[in-house]
């Protein structure tokens, strides 16, 4: 069964800073993703990893993966006040399409 | 732009009615999925469809079903609502090795 854990699940951070939230999964995948949600919204896709020593980057945001470590990080830099939101990460098995997702961390950034 | 689009966005339905949520995707994507999001638990995989009349289960498939007559469609069905299935329930698709779309989310509560 694949297990996927974030942590933090709550983060809360001031303007300015910068902070990583980590993804750890059970098994190997080849496949990585990564969702923001706002209150009462849907999910916004933001990053699709799919091989080891992956790195992108849009704005504040750099995800990266580690599939040895099994890992992949969301580093976010200079937080602003839009980043709060939840963000998931999701991982697909490798025999399939269907996405077991994280927990979700909860982030708020504050003044 | 790829585009998820399910049929409500709110939902009120009573105790021991049946239930459907369509959704629908335009991009002819091969898998369709159903989750369902509650507070602390995350996103849940109900049920799943690699192809027209096909269907898997997901984690959570007591009390759903699902029917998919044609590519584009995808339809959840609770064959006699109850109150534990008050949540937010999202659709998603995708193609093989790309981004998983969602659509908007239906936020049912049973009565």
């Amino acid at each position: 069964e694949l297990k996927v854990e974030q942590n933090p699940l709550f983060l809360s951070m001031q303007e300015g800073k910068n902070y990583t939230i980590y993804c750890n999964y059970s098994t190997t995948s080849d496949r990585l993703y990564w969702y923001r949600q706002d209150p009462g919204k849907s999910l916004e896709s933001l990053f699709v990893l799919l091989s080891n020593g992956a790195v992108k980057q849009e704005g504040r945001l750099m995800a990266s993966l580690d599939t040895k470590a099994r890992l992949s990080t969301l580093h976010i830099t200079a937080a602003v006040h839009d980043l709060s939101a939840t963000y998931f990460c999701a991982l697909a098995s490798n025999s399939g399409y269907a996405l077991n997702f994280g927990k979700g961390t909860s982030l708020l950034v504050t003044p | 732009d790829v585009k998820v689009t399910q049929s409500s966005r709110y939902l009120v339905k009573r105790t021991g009615e049946k239930v459907f949520l369509e959704c629908v995707q335009d991009m002819d994507h091969e898998n369709m999925f159903w989750y369902r999001q509650d507070p602390g638990l995350g996103l849940r995989l109900i049920y799943f469809s690699y192809d027209v009349k096909m269907k898997e289960k997901g984690d959570i498939p007591e009390g759903y079903s699902v029917s998919r007559e044609k590519k584009e469609r995808f339809s959840l069905i609770l064959e006699s609502a109850s109150t534990n299935q008050t949540s937010m329930y999202l659709c998603a698709s995708i193609a093989s090795n790309t981004e998983a779309f969602f659509g908007q989310g239906t936020r049912l509560t049973v009565v």
